[in-house]
């Protein structure tokens, strides 16, 4: 199994700009989670979702939106990329219930918005 | 917010010695998770210790959960130069917010080990 994937590794956007951080996995799981990671802040909830065609907000969804048209994938969008959306990004996905399973992490993706 | 936080924010120490980092937690708990990440990389999966539960092992890390006290521990013992990383906590809630329950985490331990 390859895990959890994400793509781009690294990616460098103008202010304004779009674009789609991708996220898949392979090991059939039903939750899916984006998260942030800054520096002294820890990881904190974007964007989440218990099963194909179900997603939900976590603790800082502005600016990003979601779908998950299928089990496997859960890509994360940027609608108008600002400065304060620099962070790292990671996608994680559990088997089940979050809250309750341990979760597996992607590589993660470090954006940069100029 | 629900979450906690890790303490120390960063520790130093000697290659075997043994290594402990704390975090306290707010709110009602199903389970506490431990997740290493190493620079640039992904967290990873130590442990999960449920409510019920007072102290895990696993190889050379032992958690210990105090619910009463709302926090828990991660002793690394004979600790390694690759031991080397950050150390988070991951609060798993006992009831629902949204479509699911929420697992929030505080801002890390940075742990190096000096060889």
């Amino acid at each position: 199994n390859a895990g959890v994937t994400q793509t781009p590794k690294f990616q460098v956007l103008k202010t304004g700009q779009s674009m789609t951080l991708q996220c898949a996995q392979d090991m059939n799981h039903e939750y899916m989670s984006w998260y942030r990671q800054d520096p002294g802040m820890g990881l904190r909830l974007i964007h989440y979702s218990v099963g194909a065609g179900i997603t939900d907000q976590g603790e800082v969804p502005n600016g990003y939106n979601v779908s998950r048209s299928t089990t496997e994938d859960f890509p994360l969008r940027l609608l108008s990329a600002a400065p304060s959306q620099t962070s790292v990004y990671f996608c994680a996905s559990s088997m089940r219930d979050r809250a309750a399973y341990e979760q597996y992490f992607g590589p993660g993706t470090r954006l940069t918005v100029t | 917010s629900q979450q906690g936080e890790e303490d120390p924010q960063a520790l130093s120490i000697q290659e075997g010695e043994n290594a402990t980092m704390n975090c306290s937690y707010k709110t009602s708990i199903n389970n506490l998770q431990w997740y290493r990440q190493n620079s640039g990389r992904g967290l990873v999966h130590l442990i999960l210790i449920r409510s019920n539960e007072r102290e895990k092992h696993s190889g050379r890390l032992r958690v210990t959960l105090d619910t009463s006290k709302k926090s828990s521990s991660l002793l690394i013992t004979a600790s390694r130069a690759a031991d080397t990383a950050s150390y988070f906590c991951g609060q798993g809630a006992s009831i629902s917010s949204g479509s699911a329950r929420q697992l929030t985490f505080g801002s890390g331990t940075q742990l190096t080990v000096l060889p």
